[in-house]
Order: structure tokens, then sequence, then C-alpha cells
């Protein structure tokens, strides 16, 4: 039973465009969300959180967007550059168990 | 200074053999965690401690025990392996505060078991 999913394996995009990466969950007692990007034979590395009282937080060139409703959430990276290229895992939680629940992660390929 | 390091980083092994992976922390931080990722990419925690005690016990066979002999290291000692252990295996770390609950993973360790 996957309780986050991210139905997309793979997605590519030109250098300078839009990436916008998504991310389904099924779970109402999730309150938390979290992107992390993941590079070959590294660990994941945090990307951006947001919390459910909020629908968007921002960092720099990344926006991640909170739709309550439709329990989905998305990814936004512009402009989007080659070394973004990764694998970006969604991860939720629900209180202050500790425990993340992750998606089966997107490849993101950006082409210069 | 890497924040939250594992060795090793390969560990390639017989059925049947007992290892163990290290983890530790410079962080500061009081929860460690050890996921699993299998051959599907999934990443799924396995075990949480926090202060050095146990928080989260996933279904996860008592062949496997964490051991936190201080709240800045989370070791996991793999007995009687199985094929089917085979998988990178990630530390991370956490401190609660200020409604954050990022993780901080480390590089993982890729176990094979032949």
């Amino acid at each position: 039973d996957q309780q986050v999913k991210q139905n997309s394996p793979s997605l590519s995009v030109q250098e300078g465009r839009i990436s916008i990466l998504n991310c389904d969950y099924t779970n109402s007692m999730f309150d938390y969300f979290l992107w992390y990007k993941k590079y070959p034979a590294e660990g994941p590395t945090f990307l951006i959180s947001i919390s459910s009282i909020k629908d968007k937080n921002e960092d720099g060139r990344f926006t991640v967007f909170l739709n309550k409703s439709a329990k989905h959430l998305s990814l936004h990276i512009v402009p989007s550059q080659p070394g973004d290229s990764a694998v970006y895992f969604c991860a939720a939680s629900a209180g202050n168990t500790g425990k993340l629940i992750f998606g089966q992660g997107t490849t993101l390929q950006v082409k210069p | 200074d890497t924040a939250v390091s594992q060795t090793p980083k390969y560990l390639v092994t017989q059925m049947g053999n007992d290892k163990s992976i290290k983890c530790e922390q410079n962080l500061g931080h009081d929860t460690m965690y050890w996921y699993k990722q299998d051959s599907k990419k999934f990443l799924k925690i396995m075990f949480s401690y926090n202060n050095k005690e146990l928080i989260i016990n996933e279904t996860v066979p008592n062949r496997f025990s964490p051991k936190s002999p201080d709240k800045a290291h989370l070791n996991l000692h793999i007995n009687s392996l199985e094929l089917g252990d085979s998988a990178v295996y990630f530390c991370a770390s956490s401190q609660e505060g200020l409604g954050r609950r990022e993780q901080f993973f480390g590089p993982g360790t890729r176990l094979t078991v032949l």
C-alpha cells in the first residue's frame, strides 16, 4: 500500500525551462511534506519542505506547492540547470513520529 | 567534516554471515534512523532512536538489531544474512524543533549478499 506516489518515473527538460515534479498521497494524516534530491552513489539531500498549514513554500529556484484537497504536491524548479539532473524523492510525515514515507522517485534529466 | 557518515560504503558477503554497518553524525541531533532502499528504489524506514532509546521499529526481521552506544552513533547489526538483504542502507539523523522535520542522510552502504 503505497501512501506516497510519484507516478512519473522520469522527466526530461531543456536547460533554462521549468521542471515540474509531481507527488500524490493518500493518507490525510500527513501534515508535513519534503522533497529530497539524490545523486548516484550518494545519500538523499534535503531540498525543501512544506507544512500542511501552507500551500506554497519557495527557496531560490525551488518552489513546492501543496493542494490538500487533491492530496497533491509539486516541486517546481525554474530555471532548470544541468546540475539539477538527479532522482527527486517526495516524502511525507504524520505528526512528530519522525517516520518519513517516501515516494519511489522521479529521475530528472536537464539537457544543456 | 561529513555530517552523517557510514562505514563501510560497500559490503559484499556470503549468505549466513553476520555483519555490521556503522553510522555517526556530528550534527548534535537527538534522533537517528536506518532506512533500506531495495532493488525497486523504495526508501523505507527500519528503525529510529531518540537519545539512545528505540522509537520506531518497523516490521523488520529479528536478524536486524540496531545499537546506539550514544546519541551520535547508531549501528546496524545483521545476523544470518540472506539474499533478500541485498540493498542500500541509509542512516539519517534529525533534530526536532521549530516545526521542522528534515532528516539528513548519510552516503549509504551498498550491501550485497552472495
